[in-house]
């Protein structure tokens, strides 16, 4: 059975740091997402990574997907206020069509 | 449309009542997922549509819910006989292709529905 699991669950940054969300998976995947979720609202696709090594960029945040080590970051640089929110990685099972979520990470920004 | 829509957006129904969830996919998907997702956790799966027919329904938590697509459009969550324990936000998602391997299989979510069993 496919397992997800972020840390940090909760992070307070100051602005201008640099952080990394992390997203490991339990079993052999082919496609990993990054979503974010505002309070309230639905979620916002980020980033599609469907292969090793994959690294993907839109303006302070990266991901990168490592399916050997079954790991996925999600880098925060130089955090500005507006990027406080719910981050959730989503797996997807193979030979299913199914998407196992994580936790979410809920960051915080400080300013 | 432009996104994925849900209706209604909040939903407070009494215990033991029935209740219909409606989602209306982005047009040209024929991949639908409902997910739900209770307070502090993350989107868990339900059921997935390809086309009309339930291709995986094996989250569904019990005989009480059920979905329907018959059209291989907009899709309905129904729940009978609520309970309190059914309180979350249920989300719709829709991709173009979906499975393993497949290219365009970026989900995108509506809104939700805020169902509340009181």
């Amino acid at each position: 059975e496919l397992k997800v699991e972020q840390n940090p669950l909760f992070l307070s940054m100051q602005e201008g740091k640099n952080y990394t969300i992390y997203c490991n998976y339990s079993t052999t995947s082919d496609r990993l997402y990054w979503y974010r979720q505002d309070p309230g609202k639905s979620l916002e696709s980020l980033f599609v990574l469907l292969s090793n090594g994959a690294v993907k960029q839109e303006g302070r945040l990266m991901a990168s997907l490592d399916t050997k080590a079954r790991l996925s970051t999600l880098h925060i640089t130089a955090a500005v206020h507006d990027l406080s929110a719910t981050y959730f990685c989503a797996v997807g099972d193979s030979g299913t069509y199914k998407y196992i979520f994580g936790t979410g990470t809920r960051l915080k920004v400080l300013a | 449309g432009a996104g994925v829509s849900q209706t209604p957006s909040n939903k407070v129904t009494e215990k033991g009542k029935y209740v219909e969830l409606r989602c209306d996919p982005i047009s040209g998907h024929t991949a639908l997922y409902w997910y739900r997702q209770s307070l502090g956790q993350g989107p868990e799966f339900l059921i997935y549509f390809q086309g009309t027919g339930a291709a995986d329904d094996s989250g569904l938590p019990n005989d009480r819910f059920f979905a329907v697509r018959p059209e291989g459009s907009v899709s309905t969550l129904k729940i009978q006989r609520t309970e309190r324990g059914d309180s979350a936000v249920y989300l719709c998602a829709s991709s173009l292709r979906s499975g393993t391997g497949a290219l365009n299989t970026e989900a995108f979510f509506g809104q939700g529905t805020r169902l509340t069993v009181v």
